[in-house]
Order: structure tokens, then C-alpha cells, then sequence
């Protein structure tokens, strides 16, 4: 059964500190590896999609990379309103629907 | 990115009652959507997938004499709540496949729905 599970659950960083949000998956065939941020009370909104190990993509402080078996989204001197749930998903081959881990909520302190 | 709606927002409801809640894709048609429903700090969990002119395949585990999905245009699908209860409360999403395959889906603001 694909799985997709992500570490840590929660992180508090303060602004300006750099870190790394994890995303392991075991994704039969992975055809897409996707972030999401959430934020309270409303829907995810895309970020990137990762379609092959060794491939990375940046979004202003964000940067998603992608290995055989994790992806990491790295954010760089964060800023307060970087805080949100962070969610990855893996898209398996022949599939249509979304696997999903269970977030990353994260807290930039000012 | 590609807009998806949902409406209402927010909606209460009486224990018993039936709640429906519409879900646009707003400038691209989408021949699939995805209803998800979301627990107070828990992920999405797929409810059905939602096919334009066909019938909607649930994921184990849901109801579908329950939760009942209309996907009648390339537009607009509905997800209908019946005989709603207490524990039906939460927060419900959908989402609009661009294309196919899978690999670009667009997600609505979700709606929150209270049974009371």
C-alpha cells in the first residue's frame, strides 16, 4: 500500500532561522511527489510538483527537492507568515488519486 | 493556478437533515474532482473520485447512500450529506483535475460543515 509520512508533525523556528521539512514516501512507481501549503480554515494551495529524483524547485524562501525515497522542502530565513500546515503527497503509477502525509505544522516566531 | 469554489463556506445543520455543497472549477473544466474531508489537525482523507457523466467511485469505508456526489457538467460537482449527524461534522474539500492523470489538481477553499 503506498504510504506517505512526514517528520516532524509540528516545528517552532524563529524568523530568520533555516530549516527542513521531511517527506518520506514508498509510492508504488511515483509519477509526481507534491507540496502543499494549508493554511487554518481553508484549502491547500499548490506549490511545487517533483516528478524525478535529483530534481529541485524554488519558490521565494521555499526550495523542494527529491530523492528515490524522501523529499525535503527547505525553507531559508523564514519569515512569520511561512507559518502554515505544510503537506506533502505522493501520486503512484496508474493512479489518480493523492496520497497524502499527515503535515507539517509549521510556527515562525517573530 | 487553476481557481476551484466551493459554497457555502460554512454552513450549520440540524441532526437529520440533508446539506448540500457545490464545488466549481472556475476558469477550466475538469473532467475529474476529488471530495476530501479533513478532521481538526489530521490530513485529508479522500472520500470519492468524481468523474464528469459518471457514477463516483468511494474510497473504503464511505458511505455513498450517504454521501451523495453529482458530477453533471464539466464545472460543477455537488457532494449531498444526508440525514446528516453530529459526527458528520467537519471540514470538506474538493478539488479539480486540470487535464488527466492526476498530476495537477487544484484544491477549492473547503467548507465547513456543523451538525448540531
Amino acid at each position: 500500500e503506498d504510504q506517505v509520512t512526514q517528520s516532524p508533525e509540528a516545528l517552532r523556528l524563529q524568523e530568520g532561522e533555516s530549516s527542513s521539512l521531511n517527506c518520506s514516501y514508498t509510492v508504488s512507481g511515483l509519477r509526481g511527489l507534491f507540496w502543499y501549503r494549508q493554511d487554518p480554515g481553508k484549502g491547500p494551495e499548490f506549490l511545487f510538483t517533483l516528478y524525478s529524483a535529483g530534481e529541485e524547485k524554488e519558490k521565494e524562501r521555499l526550495k523542494a527537492t527529491l530523492t528515490k525515497k524522501e523529499s525535503f522542502l527547505h525553507i531559508t530565513a523564514p519569515k512569520p507568515e511561512d507559518s502554515a500546515t505544510y503537506l506533502c503527497a505522493g501520486l503512484g503509477q496508474g493512479a489518480q488519486k493523492l496520497v497524502f502525509g499527515q503535515g507539517t505544522r509549521l510556527t515562525i516566531n517573530p | 493556478g487553476a481557481v476551484v469554489s466551493q459554497h457555502p463556506s460554512w454552513v450549520i445543520c440540524k441532526s437529520g437533515t440533508s446539506v448540500k455543497i457545490e464545488c466549481r472549477s472556475l476558469d477550466f473544466q475538469a473532467t475529474t474532482m476529488f471530495w476530501y474531508r479533513q478532521f481538526p489537525k489530521q490530513s485529508l482523507m479522500l472520500m470519492a473520485t468524481s468523474n464528469e457523466g459518471s457514477k463516483a467511485t468511494y474510497e473504503q469505508g464511505v458511505e455513498k447512500d450517504k454521501f451523495l456526489i453529482n458530477h453533471a457538467s464539466l464545472t460543477l460537482s455537488t457532494l449531498t450529506v444526508t440525514s446528516a449527524h453530529p459526527e458528520d461534522s467537519s471540514f470538506y474539500i474538493c478539488s479539480g483535475e486540470v487535464g488527466t492523470g492526476g498530476d495537477e489538481q487544484y484544491f477549492g477553499p473547503g467548507t465547513r460543515l456543523t451538525v448540531t
